[in-house]
């Protein structure tokens, strides 16, 4: 039973564009959304990260939205880079004492491409 | 600095051995994680150590024993390792309760 869904497994955005990546979510327990990005053979970076009381966040290129009724979120990149290209995760945990329990989605493949 | 670091980065071993995965981190946070990446790439929870207390476990074998020395060290210990242990495991740590966690850059593990 996968609880996040990321259900493009990949996204291909010239460079300057706008990058948009969706996140679904089964689980209304969830109190916290992540993302992350990943490069091959290093770890999880965290990007940028919303609660769920919140509908939208922004740190610099990078807006997370969310959409509680439609169990739904997404990440926008923009502009997007050529080092914007990586595996990106979306995350979810409930909160409390579970806090850090992320489910994970099975992340989607950016490429920026200049 | 590296702030969440793990040894080794690999581990080649046969089944049966036990090996330990050594975690530190140096960002002051007092929980911390171990997360495997299976065969189909998902990140699962297995463990999480809130200063030195268990918080979360989930149904992983009791093969695995989690350490923490301090709050700043996780270490996982592998007793009997078996063949579907191979994975990438990851270390994590957090301050608290709405902020991010800070993973290292994994361990892969492969039993032969």
């Amino acid at each position: 039973d996968q609880q996040v869904k990321q259900n493009s497994p990949s996204l291909s955005v010239q460079e300057g564009r706008i990058s948009i990546l969706n996140c679904d979510y089964t689980n209304s327990m969830f109190d916290y959304f992540l993302w992350y990005k990943k490069y091959p053979a290093e770890g999880p970076t965290f990007l940028i990260s919303i609660s769920s009381i919140k509908d939208k966040n922004e740190d610099g290129r990078f807006t997370v939205f969310l959409n509680k009724s439609a169990k739904h979120l997404s990440l926008h990149i923009v502009p997007s880079q050529p080092g914007d290209s990586a595996v990106y995760f979306c995350a979810a945990s409930p909160g409390g004492t579970s806090y850090g329990k992320l489910t994970f989605g099975q992340g989607t493949i950016l490429t920026v491409h200049p | 600095d590296t702030a969440v670091s793990q040894t080794p980065k690999y581990l080649v071993t046969q089944m049966g051995n036990d090996k330990s995965i050594k975690c530190e981190q140096n960002l002051g946070h007092d929980t911390m994680y171990w997360y495997k990446q299976d065969s189909k790439k998902f990140l699962k929870i297995m463990f999480s150590y809130n200063n030195k207390e268990l918080i979360i476990n989930e149904t992983v074998p009791n093969r695995f024993s989690p350490k923490s020395p301090d709050k700043a060290h996780l270490n996982l210990h592998i007793n009997s390792l078996e063949l579907g242990d191979s994975a990438v495991y990851f270390c994590a740590s957090s301050r608290g309760v709405g902020s991010p966690l800070h993973f290292g850059n994994g361990t892969r593990l492969t039993v032969t």
